[in-house]
């Protein structure tokens, strides 16, 4: 089945430690993304990506980073420099750009990350 | 600028009630796209339904059904005879023709009692 994986499906970090986040999506899509939802709130978008080895900061990119070296993979980093970093973080994807523009994004199961 | 606004927080209803989570949106463009997401409590955001900005005709599907009305910017979503297992946040969110991305409401929470 197409669709979205995310791993792992928890993770702890230590303080001044970097974590990364995988993301695959085997759905050919172009577009890709990454969320972080706090408890209780909607979600803020992190980065996006709209084709391979091309990306943009989003609302809060500060104290992450990515990659896009394969349309299916979009890896997230939690550096040590986010100072508040537990969330729960989904990746999205969708098909890209171009026409149609109505199609929705597709969501992985999310990662929850804590401090420890 | 664009912008989606979901006044209800949190909502609780007993089953077997109809239930409306109201969705406002802002923006300039008269091209752009509404959609409906479910998070039940296991994370996933679940794709429920779209709408085209030059498609105003409501939709039914089974218990479910959305009131998109351009003059007042909502795209609303009735849930007729709820269950428990509509108990989730629910999402709307909008995307513009020549935008690169999507823009999230709050979410509100739906809780539905046996």
């Amino acid at each position: 089945d197409g669709g979205i994986t995310q791993s792992p499906k928890y993770l702890f970090r230590k303080e001044g430690q970097n974590v990364t986040l995988s993301c695959e999506q085997n759905l050919n899509h172009d577009a890709m993304y990454w969320y972080r939802q706090d408890p209780g709130q909607g979600l803020r978008l992190i980065y996006y990506s709209q084709i391979v080895n091309d990306f943009q900061k989003g609302d809060i990119a500060e104290g992450y980073s990515v990659s896009r070296e394969k349309k299916e993979s979009f890896p997230l980093t939690v550096t040590s420099a986010q100072k508040n970093p537990t969330a729960f973080y989904l990746c999205a994807s969708s098909i890209g750009t171009g026409v149609p523009r109505d199609q929705p994004q597709h969501f992985g199961d999310g990662t929850r990350l804590s401090i420890l | 600028a664009q912008k989606v606004t979901q006044a209800q927080t949190e909502i609780s209803v007993v089953e077997k009630e109809d239930v409306t989570l109201d969705c406002v949106y802002e923006t300039r463009d008269t091209t752009y796209y509404l959609f409906w997401y479910k998070q039940p409590p296991s994370g996933e955001l679940v794709f429920l339904i779209r709408r085209n900005s030059f498609d105003e005709q409501n939709e039914i599907s089974g218990r479910y059904s959305w009131n998109f009305q351009k003059s007042t910017s909502s795209f609303n979503f009735t849930i007729t005879a709820s269950q428990v297992v509509d108990s989730a946040v629910y999402f709307c969110a909008l995307r513009w023709d020549y935008g690169q991305n999507f823009v999230f409401g709050p979410g509100t929470r739906l809780s539905v009692l046996p």
